[in-house]
């Protein structure tokens, strides 16, 4: 079974650093992906970046990246200049399985970032 | 474009009633999830639907119901309240076949059950 491990329930952050995110997964499928969501205190998902498990490049997006180690079985995720509006929880999630499907998502337990001035 | 809309916002039952959430999204997608996230915790999915008329259990179904009779339209009834259904409960879309496409999140129902 597929499974997702955010060890770092929270992190504090000075403004205009940068800061990892951790996510391990445990998959035993060799397709799968890799979706990273923040959740503001308002309390919507919204997705930063997904990276594919066939994919040859780490994933960027802005200032997101992703730090995607597969032997490791980790995609942490880097946010660069980190800003006050990056404050948020930060969920990784995985799909398994072949890519044309149903995407049926696993989520980790979250992370909640704080970003002091 | 309203994207995904998810009725009511916030309500309270009491146990044992019963009350369907309302999901509805206007981009055409095909699949469309009902997820739950508990205090502190992340989502998990409830139901998933690849299709009008096309439904499958996820992760945790116990306790609730989904049809999907339109491409549009998809409810989540959950028939006996009980207290541990308390809950944000979020519904998702997505496009097309490729599961690299996120999913688009409405904004969730806060649900109490006392």
């Amino acid at each position: 079974a597929q499974k997702i491990t955010q060890t770092q329930p929270g992190m504090f952050v000075q403004e205009k650093e940068a800061v990892t995110l951790d996510c391990t997964y445990d998959t035993s499928d060799q397709s799968y992906g890799l979706f990273w969501y923040k959740q503001p205190s308002s309390g919507e998902m919204i997705f930063l970046i997904y990276q594919g498990s066939y994919d040859e490049q780490n994933a960027t997006e802005g200032r997101y990246s992703l730090n995607f180690q597969k032997a490791r079985k980790s995609a942490n995720l880097v946010i660069s200049a980190s800003q006050l509006g990056d404050s948020a929880m930060y969920f990784c999630a995985m799909r398994e399985g072949r890519i044309q499907g149903a995407q049926k998502l696993v989520f980790g337990q979250g992370t909640r970032l704080t970003i002091n001035p | 474009n309203a994207g995904v809309t998810q009725t009511p916002k916030f309500r309270i039952l009491k146990i044992g009633q019963s009350m369907t959430l309302q999901c509805a999204q206007d981009m055409n997608h095909n699949y469309m999830y009902w997820y739950r996230q508990d205090p502190g915790m992340g989502l998990k999915l409830i139901y998933y639907s690849v299709g009008a008329g096309i439904t499958d259990k996820g992760e945790v179904p116990n306790g609730y119901n989904v049809s999907r009779s339109t491409t549009e339209d998809f409810p989540l009834r959950l028939e006996l309240a009980a207290p541990s259904q308390t809950s944000v409960y979020f519904c998702a879309s997505r496009p097309g076949h490729y599961s690299n496409q996120p999913q688009h999140f409405g904004d969730g129902t806060r649900l109490s059950i006392l």
